[in-house]
């Protein structure tokens, strides 16, 4: 098993670009996550999906759309990217059992110039 | 809303034993968890306890949750150089068990 992987590890983007980031889970987790992670603070949730065809806003969604077509992907969107989206992003998986935990992907390095 | 709060720093000298604390909001938080991050990586899993659970004991690492206070504490024993990384706090709760997640708690062992 990958666990959870993403795609692209690195990217540098000029304000306006736009973008899409792949999360990729190979353990039929029924949730998925995208969080982002700025200097000296913790990660905070941007999106999040309980199911395949469904997604939810969470704390800092605003700039960001994304799209869970199939049950293992989970694609986060910037249509018009700016600096202050400049950050890494993580994103994760988890089971529905009351004991799963989430499971984390490597990141994504997205500077926004 | 939820709102987890960790103090940033911790130095201890390698041998002694860590404490990191945090303390949070929600009480309908399910569970409440302990990640690891070291430069550059992402968050590992280091051990999580359950909302009705008052301590759990991994290795050499120590979990006590306070419900009433809402602290949670980390305690890790014979502190080595190998663990100096950022320690975050975080707490599940929300319809598809969301974390939030405390500032970090910068961990540093000195030889």
């Amino acid at each position: 098993n990958a666990g959870v992987t993403q795609t692209p590890k690195f990217r540098v983007l000029k304000t306006g670009q736009s973008m899409t980031l792949l999360c990729a889970q190979d353990m039929n987790h029924e949730y998925m996550y995208w969080y982002r992670q700025d200097p000296g603070m913790g990660l905070r949730l941007i999106h999040y999906s309980v199911g395949e065809g469904t997604t939810a806003k969470g704390e800092v969604p605003d700039g960001y759309n994304v799209s869970r077509l199939k049950k293992q992907n989970f694609l986060l969107g910037l249509e018009s990217a700016a600096p202050s989206q400049t950050s890494v992003y993580f994103c994760a998986s988890m089971g529905t059992g009351w004991r799963e935990t989430q499971y984390f992907g490597p990141g994504t390095r997205l500077l926004v110039l | 809303g939820e709102d987890v709060e960790q103090s940033l720093f911790l130095s201890v000298r390698e041998g002694d034993s860590s404490v990191i604390n945090c303390t949070y909001t929600d009480s309908s938080s399910t569970y409440l968890y302990w990640y690891k991050q070291e430069p550059g990586a992402g968050l590992q899993l280091l051990t999580y306890i359950f909302s009705n659970m008052d301590m759990k004991q991994d290795q050499r690492l120590t979990v006590l949750l306070n419900k009433k206070d809402k602290h949670l504490s980390l305690r890790i024993a014979d502190t080595q150089t190998g663990d100096s990384a950022i320690y975050f706090c975080a707490e599940s709760c929300g319809s598809a068990r969301q974390l939030t997640f405390g500032s970090g708690t910068q961990l540093t062992v000195l030889p």
